[in-house]
């Protein structure tokens, strides 16, 4: 079986840093991917974690520890337009990958 | 390059029709996947495809979903008879090669089946 857990909402004030967790019990983990989905849009690709530690891509950073089954996703200095949603990944094997139920995250001005 | 692009971007058809969802990956991507959005369930992965073969259809919910990819740059998503619980958000994705970390994903298609 596999399972995702995310958090179903958070909200933040603008500038803020806030962090969306992702634990997983998935049969087969190759590796933790990062989209946001803004209302009405497709998901875009933020980032990937094949190896346990930090990823850090501007304003945004990625987190994995794979003994935990925990990664998480860290936004910092938040902005008006980063208020959406966001999925965590895992990658099971080749190219399947299997999404989490995303994080509505609302930045307050 | 123009993306994935997708049509139509929105269907609305009656139960018991069939709907043909389409798609044109980015130039030069090897995969192509088709994801299926909905409130209840999420964000799931249908089929995916690795230069024109299907490669795990393991998510396509039965046998009225079928899935094509007659050359590189066209995939259709076939429907047959529609449902109601067929409606949600139709995404189709394409990654660059094998071990590629970032699906770039098309706009979506939004099906309703009344």
């Amino acid at each position: 079986g596999q399972s995702l857990e995310q958090p179903s909402e958070v909200t933040a004030v603008e500038g803020a840093i806030v962090q969306i967790n992702c634990t997983y019990q998935t049969s087969g983990f190759y590796g933790l991917s990062w989209y946001q989905q803004h209302d009405g849009g497709a998901p875009t690709f933020l980032s990937y974690n094949g190896l346990d530690g930090l990823e850090e891509t501007g304003r945004f950073s990625s987190f994995l520890s794979r003994s935990d089954s925990y990664g998480y996703l860290l936004l910092q200095e938040l902005q008006m337009k980063d208020s959406a949603s966001y999925f965590c990944a895992v990658r099971k094997g080749g190219q399947n990958f299997v999404f989490g139920p995303g994080t509505r995250l609302s930045v307050l001005p | 390059d123009a993306g994935v692009i997708q049509s139509p971007r929105h269907e609305v058809t009656e139960m018991g029709q069939e709907v043909t969802l389409r798609c044109k990956p980015i130039s030069g991507h090897d995969y192509l996947f088709w994801y299926r959005q909905t409130m209840m369930r999420g964000l799931e992965l249908l089929i995916y495809f690795n230069n024109n073969v299907p490669i795990d259809d393991s998510g396509m919910p039965e046998d009225r979903f079928s899935a094509k990819m007659p050359n590189a740059s066209f995939s259709t998503l076939k429907i047959q008879p529609s449902e109601p619980r067929d409606s949600a958000v139709y995404f189709c994705a394409s990654s660059f090669r094998a071990g590629a970390n970032e699906q770039f994903f098309g706009p979506g298609t939004r099906l309703t089946v009344l």
